[in-house]
């Protein structure tokens, strides 16, 4: 059983449609939850970067996290095309651990 | 500032072949770490730095050599390539632990 479940897709949704994409995982060592975006052919950028469970929004991005269940989120409010993009959850144990553990990656596309 | 920057963007390469991955970057990080991307796995860590003459193995160490001379450079070694290195290779790096990693934009690797 991998670390980190993320459901690979391809997800594809109409322009202004709300996204869900999501991970699970067994380890509840995990205490650092991250998103990372990776746009085609490009290396991947840090998102969000949350600890705690509950909810963190920056702009139109919401990262949820519920350790209870294992499970983290991030949401997409008013997706854009721009936000068409392989989308990486990362886990850590320690805070700045150079050891993160990724989910496999949800490659979404954002129709017009 | 450039960033991180990999060369080459891409490579093909036989079985047994050597070759060196560049990675460098120009934001003064002491950190500095080499991942592989492939399809279903996620992003894994190969070896990481945490400055000039210090280096560990990640997560997927075997068949790769790492040297960490200067803060700016972080090269990886294939001694003898085999198929199964076959990925895309991203190098990152950070100032510091509580610090972001900025990814470079990668190097696609084939071995025949």
């Amino acid at each position: 059983q991998k670390e980190v479940e993320q459901d690979p897709g391809p997800l594809s949704v109409p322009e202004g449609a709300i996204v869900s994409l999501n991970c699970t995982y067994s380890n509840s060592a995990f205490q650092y939850f991250m998103w990372y975006r990776q746009y085609s052919r490009k290396g991947p950028e840090l998102l969000m970067y949350t600890y705690s469970s509950g909810n963190k929004e920056d702009g139109r991005f919401t990262a949820q996290v519920d350790k209870s269940s294992k499970y983290i989120s991030l949401f997409i409010r008013d997706s854009q095309p721009s936000d068409s993009a392989t989308y990486l959850c990362a886990l850590s144990v320690i805070q700045g651990a150079q050891k993160l553990v990724f989910g496999q990656g949800t490659r979404l596309t954002i129709n017009p | 500032n450039a960033g991180v920057t990999q060369t080459p963007k891409f490579q093909v390469l036989k079985t047994g072949q050597s070759m060196t991955l560049q990675c460098a970057q120009d934001m003064n990080h002491e950190y500095m770490s080499w991942y592989r991307q492939d399809p279903g796995m996620g992003l894994r860590l190969i070896h990481y730095s945490v400055g000039a003459g210090i280096t560990d193995q990640g997560e997927v160490p075997n068949g790769y050599n790492v040297s960490r001379s200067t803060t700016e450079d972080f090269p990886l070694r294939l001694l003898s390539a085999a198929p199964s290195q076959t990925s895309v290779y991203f190098c990152a790096s950070r100032v510091d632990r509580t610090d972001t990693q900025y990814f470079g934009p990668g190097t696609r690797l084939t071995v025949l």
